[in-house]
């Protein structure tokens, strides 16, 4: 199975910070590599899909880099409705596998 | 636009089978991998498996060959159902569309259910 290694574990910023959290794969995944949002009650987002890709509808203060075994989910401009869980997700072979996920919390 | 609806009991006694259903309004059932997605209180998210509407099926390794995923596309239903279920089976279950765009990520999700395995 590839393992996806998320970091940090949690973070807390401000409104207007920029985020970065990031993303390994244990071996290549080419681009195969999505990022989705989890807020609590509700069914995860997709947010950012083949590392770069933003998702229709999907503010474009999110954005995502990466390829191979490293990428980064980028949010430019921290806004209070950003808080939640963030995954990474490869879809390069089976089993599909999510890293463990991001908290991100506003100060 | 397409919506995902799963159905079935929120309480399963251990050792006993888990059964869900999802159904698929809005859009096709052809074409698309449509797979089952478990997130257990408080943790991380966990792939089960899926089915292809053609019948193909792909089940994640860690189930230890519990899973059975079956597609009903008179219906537009498909099924997920998990034998021998443990406590460890506890979780909120998503059923969600894989995109057929050749990039594979799940652009439509179920609301979920909480399934909690105990007597």
């Amino acid at each position: 199975d590839i393992q996806l290694t998320q970091s940090p574990s949690s973070l807390s910023a401000s409104v207007g910070d920029r985020v970065i959290i990031t993303c390994r794969a244990s071996q290549s995944i080419s681009n195969y590599l999505h990022w989705y949002q989890d807020k609590p009650g509700i069914a995860p987002k997709i947010l950012i899909y083949a590392a770069s890709s933003l998702q229709s509808g999907v503010p474009s203060r999110f954005s995502g880099s990466g390829s191979g075994t490293d990428f980064t989910l980028n949010i430019s401009t921290l806004q209070p409705e950003d808080f939640g869980i963030y995954y990474c997700q490869q879809s390069y072979s089976n089993p599909r596998t999510f890293g463990q996920g991001t908290k991100v919390e506003i100060k | 636009q397409v919506q995902l609806q799963e159905s079935g009991p929120g309480l399963v006694k251990p050792s006993e089978t888990l059964s869900l259903t999802c159904t698929v309004s809005g859009d096709s059932i052809s074409t698309y991998y449509w797979s089952w997605i478990r997130q257990p209180p408080g943790k991380g998210l966990e792939w089960i498996g899926y089915v292809y509407h053609a019948g193909t099926t792909y089940y994640n390794p860690s189930l230890k060959s519990r899973g059975t995923i079956s597609i009903d596309k008179s219906k537009k239903q498909f099924s997920l159902n998990l034998r021998s279920v443990t406590a460890a089976d506890t979780a909120v279950y998503y059923c969600a569309r894989e995109t057929n765009n050749g990039w594979y990520y799940y652009d439509s999700w179920g609301q979920g259910t909480l399934v909690t395995v105990s007597s």
